[in-house]
């Protein structure tokens, strides 16, 4: 089955750090750039960072950069985000996203995770 | 950065009517745009992309239209379930935008 699946999300007081997981199995990983994009409760979505399928090019929205760090493990088809710096306006679901065309810059997303939830708040 | 505005925030229509959605760029995103329907504690799904095309699945009533700044969804008659929220995201550059989303509820 064609999916990702992430994990580690959690409480954390402002100024601390995480490392969100997304584990991608049914497709060729390493051939696929990868996204998170992330939601505040209730609000809409935004979209975080994003990797290459080598991890060689890696993009940030200007809300996380400095902050956060996306890496991935192409042996273990997995996606990482290490986010530092916490603040309370990161409180948000964090989804991992899989583009829908390997090879390039077809950033359309077309298989989400059902998320991790990050609380920062002391 | 470009700027995606989405209108109206809301949507009040019954089922069988037909719903148009705006999605306005603040600068030129070629056809790269895409829509994705949202309901409450599901991930997105991709519905149109490169702003006309239905992604695999995707019923015939839904329909994409626009270039450059404008962009529009239509559904061409509401079914139950197209009850949900709706946002745009272009690839034109980076970063990646989405819009801030239409809600589509039942009158």
């Amino acid at each position: 089955e064609v999916q990702v699946l992430e994990s580690g999300g959690g409480l954390v007081q402002p100024g601390g750090s995480l490392r969100l997981s997304c584990a991608a199995s049914g497709f060729s990983f390493n051939s696929y750039g990868m996204s998170w994009v992330r939601q505040a409760p209730g609000k809409g979505l935004e979209w975080v960072s994003a990797i290459s399928e080598s991890g060689g090019s890696t993009y940030y929205a200007d809300s996380v950069k400095g902050r956060f760090t996306i890496s991935r493990d192409n042996s273990k088809n997995t996606l990482y985000l290490l986010m530092s710096s916490l603040r309370a306006d990161d409180t948000a679901a964090y989804y991992c996203a899989k583009p829908t065309r390997p090879y390039g810059d077809y950033w359309y997303f077309d298989l989400w995770g059902r998320g991790t939830l990050v609380t920062v708040s002391s | 950065e470009i700027v995606l505005t989405q209108s109206p925030a809301t949507l009040s229509l019954s089922p069988g009517e037909r719903a148009t959605l705006s999605c306005r760029a603040s600068q030129s995103v070629s056809r790269y745009l895409v829509w994705y329907q949202q309901k409450p504690g599901q991930a997105p799904r991709l519905l149109i992309y490169d702003a006309s095309n239905r992604a695999t699945g995707i019923p015939a009533r839904f329909s994409g239209s626009g270039s450059g700044t404008d962009f529009t969804l239509t559904i061409s008659s509401l079914e139950p379930e197209d009850f949900a929220v709706y946002y745009c995201q272009h690839r034109s550059s980076w970063p990646l935008t989405f819009g801030g989303g239409t809600k589509v509820e039942i009158k």
